[in-house]
C-alpha cells in the first residue's frame, strides 16, 4: 500500500536533547511538508521541500532543522533551541507544489518534553 | 495576510440531522480550497477539494462543499450525519503564485460531536 509513515508514534525527550522524527513516503511525491499541531491552533508549517536536496523554512522554523537527501524521506530534528516542543507533529506529501495539489498526511508523532 | 477562519470551534448535532461547517478565507487571488477530517490522535484525511469549475464539489463519506466567491466562503455540508462523523474538521487554503509554493493555510478546526 502506498502511503506516508511516521515514527515513532510517541516520543519523550528530556529538556536539552535533540530528537529526530522520521517521515517516509512511497507515493513518489516530489513535495514534502512538516506541520506542528497544538490544541486550538490548527496546523502550522515548519519546513517544506519541493524537491530532493532542497527545502525552505515555513512559518515556525526556529528550533527545527530538516534534510531531504532522498525523495522518499524528510526527517525533522527538534533541537534544544525549540522553546516549547511538546506538540503533535504531522508530515505530509504532495505530488507537486507547483501547481498546488492536495497533501496527504501521515499518522503523526506526539512529542512530549519531560 | 492570508487567513482561514472557522467560526465554530465546537458543534454538536444529533445523528441523522444535517450538518454545515463554516469556513471563510482571506486571500487576494482565486483560492484553492480543501476540507480535511482528523480523528483523535490520527493524521488528516482529505474530504474534498476545489480548484476551479463547478462551485459545488462532492467528496468522500457523503460530504459536499460550496465555494461562494462573493462571500469568501467554502462551507462543508452533509445531509445526514452518522455517529462515525464525530471528528475534527479543518478547512485549508492553498497558496499559489510567486513565493507561495504549494503552502496550505489551515483554519483552527471545528470539533464535531454527534449525539445518538
Amino acid at each position: 500500500d502506498g502511503g506516508i509513515t511516521q515514527s515513532p508514534k510517541y516520543l519523550f525527550r528530556k529538556e536539552g536533547q535533540n530528537v529526530t522524527l522520521s517521515c517516509e513516503q512511497n507515493l513518489n511525491h516530489d513535495a514534502m511538508y512538516w506541520y506542528r499541531q497544538d490544541p486550538g491552533q490548527g496546523l502550522r508549517l515548519i519546513y517544506y521541500s519541493q524537491i530532493v536536496n532542497d527545502f525552505q523554512k515555513g512559518d515556525i522554523a526556529e528550533g527545527y532543522s530538516v534534510s531531504r537527501e532522498k525523495k522518499e524521506s524528510f526527517p525533522l530534528t527538534v533541537t534544544s533551541a525549540q522553546k516549547n516542543p511538546t506538540a503533535f507533529y504531522l508530515c505530509a506529501s504532495s505530488i507537486s507544489s507547483v501547481p498546488i495539489r492536495e497533501q496527504f498526511f501521515g499518522p503523526g508523532t506526539r512529542l512530549t518534553v519531560l | 495576510a492570508q487567513s482561514v477562519t472557522q467560526p465554530d470551534i465546537h458543534i454538536t448535532v444529533s445523528e441523522g440531522a444535517s450538518l454545515e461547517l463554516r469556513c471563510n478565507y482571506s486571500y487576494g487571488a482565486t483560492p484553492y480550497l480543501f476540507w480535511y477530517v482528523q480523528s483523535p490522535g490520527q493524521g488528516l484525511q482529505l474530504l474534498l477539494k476545489y480548484f476551479s469549475g463547478d462551485t459545488l464539489v462532492q467528496g468522500i463519506k457523503g460530504f459536499e462543499a460550496e465555494f461562494k466567491r462573493s462571500q469568501s466562503s467554502f462551507n462543508l455540508r452533509k445531509p445526514s450525519v452518522h455517529w462515525s462523523d464525530a471528528a475534527e474538521y479543518f478547512c485549508a487554503v492553498g497558496l499559489h503564485g510567486s513565493g507561495n509554493t504549494g503552502k496550505l493555510i489551515f483554519g483552527q478546526g471545528t470539533t464535531l460531536q454527534v449525539k445518538p
